[in-house]
């Protein structure tokens, strides 16, 4: 039971390029999020989906994509990725309460 | 004044002592908040809800007092293995069930 899943886990990119990570749950979760962890920060919500083909902005948006065109699979995308998107991100999945289940993160380093 | 506000500690205490964590909340219309554990390095993950009668797992006992608008947990007879940071979470049922999470205090328990 593979639960949350995030690819890749590790990640360092120069200024300006692009990436996606991929988030996959196998739990038929409505609801995924993508997180981002800074420390002093806390958990901030980047973008969030209530069910396939829908997203909505979080509290950081700027300079992040999403997409979910599956129900299990959560995309977030960095068009022109900047040093300030250095940083742990997570991905989570729910019913829709207040237990989330996290993925295991992808630390991205840009450069 | 952010939503959720945590002491970050560190708390340093020994094995077997009994230590209690608040958490303060702005939001007056929030229904529903959590505790969530997170290991260094490692995804968050639920330790228990909270419940306005108060909530107990075995050493672990999360309560809410709205009048102050603060929650808390308190840890009995700590263990090493409880070394980690306790993160304090709001669920906003009125925005897509989007949890806000406190940047967590951290617990560090020795011989």
């Amino acid at each position: 039971n593979a639960g949350v899943t995030q690819t890749p886990k590790f990640r360092v990119l120069k200024t300006g390029q692009s990436m996606t990570l991929l988030c996959a749950q196998d739990m038929n979760h409505e609801y995924m999020y993508w997180y981002r962890q800074d420390p002093g920060m806390g958990l901030r919500l980047i973008h969030y989906s209530v069910g396939e083909g829908t997203t909505a902005k979080g509290e950081v948006p700027d300079g992040y994509n999403v997409s979910r065109l599956k129900k299990q699979n959560f995309l977030l995308g960095l068009e022109s990725a900047a040093p300030s998107q250095t940083s742990v991100y997570f991905c989570a999945s729910s019913w829709g309460g207040g237990e989330l289940f996290f993925g295991e993160g992808s630390r991205l380093t840009v450069l | 004044r952010k939503e959720v506000e945590q002491d970050p500690g560190p708390f340093n205490v020994p094995e077997g002592a009994t230590v209690a964590f608040n958490c303060t909340y702005s939001n007056s219309a929030s229904q529903s908040f959590f505790w969530y554990r997170q290991d260094c390095r490692k995804e968050p993950k639920l330790l228990m809800s909270v419940y306005s009668s108060g909530n107990e797992d075995g050493r672990f006992t999360a309560q809410l007092n709205r009048a102050s608008q603060y929650i808390s947990l308190l840890i009995r007879d700590s263990k090493l293995s409880d070394s980690a940071t306790y993160l304090c979470v709001d669920l906003n049922t009125g925005t897509a069930s989007k949890l806000t999470f406190g940047t967590g205090t951290r617990l560090q328990v020795t011989l």
